[in-house]
């Protein structure tokens, strides 16, 4: 299966540290991306491949990856953190995109 | 700075063909990258529809290729998406985007809605 199997929600005290995981069978093969997106925008790539942050994005974000599991982690979320977020990633014969279902990330 | 901006009909016939085009600034769509279409229904996630390469070469989602069509014009630097028999299960928020290499979504449009309604 090339699907993308997300957390639908997950919650983290401020200042604390969460992960929102993402599995597939497509991840033994790809490193996803991740997308943050707030209400009425696009999504925003936050981080991708191995170990890329796209310029402007907080080194709280992190990622990582083993076997069929991909992380995004975010050390000491901040309010502004709250959003939407997905993975995505190619199936193996790399014709196909696909993304996670979206975590819903909430700041308490 | 790569910016990409969505434009067509915001409304759509049950039935018809959903039309639209991303026009592409700030770098040549004949480069090494694939360009996109993804939407998302109104409260729900994103779904990629297809993409293109300058070439022409296409693929696209198995749930929606046989209704869908994805071009590419160099000379405008733009690429297009058309959607035909449309229903109100196409309402939705569409986006394109560069897609990097083939590795990430590095660049996004605005987006715009598309209502499928009479």
């Amino acid at each position: 299966s090339s699907e993308l199997t997300q957390d639908p929600a997950v919650s983290v005290a401020l200042g604390q540290t969460v992960r929102i995981t993402c599995q597939g069978d497509s991840l033994r093969n790809y490193y996803p991306s991740w997308f943050q997106q707030k209400p009425g925008q696009a999504p925003l790539l936050v981080f991708y491949d191995k170990n890329n942050r796209p310029s402007g994005i907080p080194d709280r974000f992190s990622g990582s990856s083993s076997g069929n599991t991909a992380s995004l982690t975010i050390t000491g979320a901040q309010a502004e953190d709250e959003a939407d977020y997905y993975c995505n990633s190619r199936d193996s014969s790399g014709d196909l995109v696909f993304f996670g279902g979206g975590t819903k990330l909430s700041v308490l | 700075q790569v910016q990409l901006q969505e434009s067509g009909p915001g409304l759509v016939k049950p039935s018809g063909t959903l039309s639209l085009t991303c026009a592409v600034s700030g770098g040549s769509i004949s480069t090494a990258n694939w360009w996109s279409w993804v939407r998302q229904p109104p409260g729900k996630g994103l779904e990629w529809i297809g993409e293109v390469y300058h070439s022409g070469k296409t693929n696209y989602n198995p749930s929606l290729m046989s209704r869908v069509t994805i071009s590419v014009d160099e000379s405008r630097n733009q690429f297009s998406l058309k959607m035909s028999s449309v229903t109100a299960a196409d309402t939705a928020v569409y986006y394109c985007a560069r897609d990097a290499g083939g590795f990430t979504f590095d660049y996004w449009g605005q987006g715009t809605l598309v209502t499928v309604s009479s």
